[in-house]
């Protein structure tokens, strides 16, 4: 089973300024890896797919990178409704797994 | 317009079992990969089963031979039968489109289900 070890756990910043998130895979997915954004109460979201392409209706701000182990979450400019949870996903192996989560919340 | 809507999720007592709901419409599930994910009180999300365009399935391995996806085409609805509930299975569990075998494009709102005595 890939292991995705998202790091940090929580990350504290204000409005406006910019977020990296990390997502490692114990083995390399290639591109396989999408990110998701849950708000409490709500089902998650999809953001990125395949490592770095948007999916439909989400801002320019969000941006995936990296490939193989490493893939890295940016938030460019963070609005008031980005501060959430926020999941990495993989589908290279069965089971398709997801990270543990980062909590983006407001310092 | 794609909406998920699942329901069927009650308090169930140990060893007792359940069958969940997910009503589509804006896709067809028969031509669509369909999946179950649950997320347990505070935390992460869980992948379960997917069941393919083709009927075939695949589980994970907490929930193999116990739960069992499956659809109605007249209903446009997936299932999911869940048997010898335990306390562990206490969860929102969500239906999602399962895009290309991917990545997941469209959730439900999510049902609650409680196991405890």
């Amino acid at each position: 089973e890939i292991v995705l070890t998202q790091s940090p756990a929580t990350l504290s910043l204000s409005p406006g300024e910019r977020a990296t998130l990390s997502c490692r895979a114990s083995q390399s997915v290639s591109i396989s890896l999408a990110w998701y954004q849950q708000k409490p109460g709500q089902a998650p979201r999809l953001l990125v797919y395949d490592a770095s392409s948007r999916a439909t209706g989400i801002p320019a701000r969000f941006s995936g990178s990296g490939s193989g182990t490493d893939f890295t979450l940016t938030i460019s400019s963070l609005e008031p409704e980005d501060f959430a949870v926020y999941y990495c996903q993989q589908r290279t192996n069965w089971p398709l797994t997801f990270g543990g989560g980062t909590k983006v919340e407001i310092k | 317009e794609v909406q998920l809507v699942e329901t069927g999720g009650v308090l169930i007592q140990p060893g007792g079992s359940l069958r969940l709901s997910c009503a589509a419409s804006g896709l067809n599930v028969s031509n669509s990969y369909m999946s179950w994910v649950r997320q347990a009180p505070g935390e992460g999300l869980d992948w379960l089963s997917v069941i393919y365009s083709d009927g075939s399935t695949s589980y994970a391995e907490s929930v193999k031979g116990r739960f069992t996806i499956s659809r109605d085409r007249s209903k446009n609805t997936v299932f999911f039968q869940m048997n010898s509930l335990k306390a562990e299975d206490t969860a929102v569990y969500y239906c999602a489109s399962f895009f290309a075998a991917k990545f997941f494009d469209y959730w439900g709102r999510g049902t609650l289900v409680t196991v405890s005595s």
